[in-house]
């Protein structure tokens, strides 16, 4: 079945610093991939969309500047939170469509606490 | 606005019964919903889905129901096993946007 790969899958950074999330389809292509964000005890919060090619995006209320997105290719987007502080700790979540059928795929996820 | 609901935050179930997880919705425009099993720290894993062409659709011990008229989808799982004890979430779409909303999910706890 469809694979999505999420990296890494804990990651601990200090205030201020800038944090790397990597989501890769494994084994399909993926031309849009979607990014969640979930807080202990409540719902995966859809942050943006991740377009191959083209600009990412954003749901209402999410930063563009802060939550950097790119998706250079068809199997890779990554999510980078910059200057973070601890109120970006929370865990992340890339998935993908991987076609009419197939449902969408989830990665891992990420769990991010910044100090 | 929370377009998808899930009122429950926890149920317990024992072992061999049946669980039945409640979902409700408000925005008539979704005609895919989905089922999604999540365990601490990982990724949702997809469980089931149905279009909203059908009130029913089946996978083993996994059944959706649809009713659209009341927006409201239920999560049937017989029977219960300890195995599956975990959030579980739903989640709709509309047709052509590929993008799911959430509910808040719902805590199944199986008890021996």
């Amino acid at each position: 079945g469809a694979v999505v790969s999420q990296h890494p899958s804990w990651v601990i950074c200090k205030s201020g610093t800038s944090v790397k999330i990597e989501c890769r389809s494994l084994d399909f292509q993926a031309t849009t991939m979607f990014w969640y964000r979930q807080f202990p005890k409540q719902s995966l919060m859809l942050m943006a969309t991740s377009n191959e090619g083209s600009k990412a995006t954003y749901e209402q209320g999410v930063e563009k500047d802060k939550f950097l997105i790119n998706h250079a290719s068809l199997t890779l987007s990554t999510l980078t939170v910059t200057s973070a502080h601890p109120e970006d700790s929370s865990f992340y979540i890339c998935s993908a469509h991987a076609g009419t059928g197939t449902g969408y795929t989830f990665g891992s996820g990420t769990r991010l606490t910044v100090v | 606005d929370q377009q998808v609901k899930q009122n429950s935050p926890s149920l317990s179930v024992q072992e061999g019964r049946i669980s039945i997880l409640n979902c409700d919705y408000t925005n008539s425009m979704f005609d895919y919903f989905l089922w999604y099993k999540k365990y601490p720290a990982e990724g949702p894993t997809f469980l089931i889905s149905i279009s909203s062409i059908k009130d029913k659709n089946e996978d083993g011990r996994f059944t959706v129901f649809l009713n659209k008229s009341a927006k409201h989808l239920s999560l049937h799982i017989v029977p219960s096993q300890p195995g599956d004890s975990a959030v579980y979430f739903c989640a709709a779409s509309f047709q052509g946007a590929q993008k799911l909303v959430f509910g808040q999910g719902t805590r199944l706890t199986i008890n021996p």
